[in-house]
């Protein structure tokens, strides 16, 4: 099974900053890596796919990147509507997701 | 616009199977192209891949799940189904369908999710 390990666990941060969120995979998974926001009482919502592919409708400060064992969610200028919870999820062997980072406000 | 409702009780025995149905509108299971998938929430938790079906009848299980599990489709009613035998506390979670796009899966669409609790 491959295991994805997401840091911070929580994060604090204003609205303006730049947020950063790393998921590191247990072995590679090349580039299958996807992002998801949470908010409270919803379901996720998929922002990225393939690592650094924006998904439609998603606004362009998200972006992602890395490959291998090592990817990086940035949101450029933190907004009041992103404060949620960021999950990562693998798609190379099967499929498994981070324990998630709740970006809170500070 | 697609959407997934999941359907089925919300209360569930210890050892007995639970069953949950996720009904597709607004696209066609049987046009192929995605995989048809379960993810569960336990309770202020992370999210757990369940496993997922093609609509020819493929599976793919969560390894630590894979001995009670059993997805299955039916293209006539658009739906999807997940039964999960055995239960116990430890399944208490939000169950969610979920749209996957074959190329990876990606989940594009998701249910509202349904709660189920174990419990006698």
């Amino acid at each position: 099974d491959i295991q994805m390990t997401q840091s911070p666990s929580t994060l604090s941060a204003s609205v303006g900053d730049r947020v950063t969120i790393t998921c590191r995979a247990s072995q590679s998974i090349n580039s299958w890596l996807a992002w998801y926001q949470q908010k409270p009482g919803k379901a996720p919502k998929l922002l990225i796919y393939k690592a650094s592919s924006l998904e439609s409708g998603v606004p362009s400060r998200f972006s992602g990147s890395g490959s291998g064992t090592e990817f990086t969610l940035i949101i450029s200028s933190l907004q009041p509507d992103d404060f949620a919870t960021y999950y990562c999820q693998q798609y190379d062997s099967y499929s498994s997701f981070g324990q998630g980072t709740k970006v809170e406000i500070k | 616009q697609v959407q997934l409702q999941e359907s089925g009780p919300g209360l569930v025995k210890p050892s007995q199977t639970l069953s949950l149905s996720c009904t597709v509108s607004g696209g066609s299971i049987s046009s192929g192209g995605y995989y048809w998938s379960w993810i569960r929430q336990h309770p202020g938790q992370g999210l757990e891949w369940i496993g997922y079906i093609y609509y020819i009848g493929s599976t793919y299980y969560n390894p630590s799940l894979k001995s009670r599990i059993n997805i299955s489709v039916d293209t006539s009613k658009n739906q999807f189904s997940l039964k999960l035998r055995s239960v116990t506390a430890a399944d208490t979670a939000l169950y969610y369908c979920a749209r996957g796009e074959a190329a990876g899966p990606v989940f594009d669409y998701w249910g509202q999710g349904s709660l189920v609790t174990v419990s006698s």
